[in-house]
């Protein structure tokens, strides 16, 4: 069982280029959500989706931009990397959203690191 | 704004010990709780969760307990083995209006199992 893919797992940046995470399930999910993660700081929420073609902002947007062409898939993109983005990535969904009673799916994380 | 919080960002147990991870949640809205265990490398995965209308919730070797009075969450886990070694996050389920939801995080607590 997949569940929820996220490639690349590892990914090295020079300040100002660009490049686009992709998070792929294969549970027939509804949501879709993008998450960073920072020593001290716990899991904050980027974007999210609550269906194909559908994204809206969450706790941490600025920098970012996403996309949900298909239901299985959502991609995460940085136009223009910043130090600041250097951060764990993780890629969650769930069949019903963060109001109901449903535990979210992860992806096993992308490590970047923006120089 | 509401966040939630831990209060032993380090746990030490010996083998076969019995551990109690601890959450400190601010928001008395929030309606339900979840833990999850991050082992290192990997993605959260859900361990237990608890609405906000019940005390105490049972699983296997794991036991999550809710004070509303004092805002405070606990995971309690039976007979720690060496596979328990990880970090461990509360999340707090609120209603931020219009029909959304946010899931809160805290920090987490790094559990690590003596042999």
């Amino acid at each position: 069982n997949a569940g929820v893919t996220q490639t690349p797992k590892f990914r090295v940046l020079k300040t100002g280029q660009s490049m686009t995470l992709l998070c792929a399930q294969d549970m027939n999910h509804e949501y879709m959500y993008w998450y960073r993660q920072d020593p001290g700081m716990g899991l904050r929420l980027i974007h999210y989706s609550v269906g194909e073609g559908t994204t809206a902002k969450g706790e941490v947007p600025d920098g970012y931009n996403v996309s949900r062409l298909k239901k299985q898939n959502f991609l995460l993109g940085l136009e223009s990397a910043a130090p600041s983005q250097t951060s764990v990535y993780f890629c969650a969904s769930s069949s019903l959203g963060q109001g109901a009673v449903e535990k979210l799916f992860f992806g096993s994380g992308t490590q970047l690191s923006v120089l | 704004g509401e966040s939630v919080g831990l209060h032993l960002p380090t746990l030490s147990v010996q083998e076969g010990d019995n551990s109690i991870i601890n959450c400190a949640y601010s928001n008395s809205a929030s309606d339900y709780f979840i833990w999850y265990k991050q082992e290192s490398g990997k993605g959260p995965q859900f361990i237990i969760d608890i609405r906000s209308n019940m005390d105490k919730r049972q699983g296997q070797r794991v036991t999550v307990l809710l004070n509303k009075t004092v805002k405070h969450l606990s995971l309690q886990i039976a007979a720690t083995q060496p596979g328990d070694s990880a970090v461990y996050f509360c999340a707090e389920n609120t209603y931020s209006g219009a029909g959304s939801y946010q899931l809160t995080f805290g920090k987490g607590t790094k559990l690590s199992v003596i042999p």
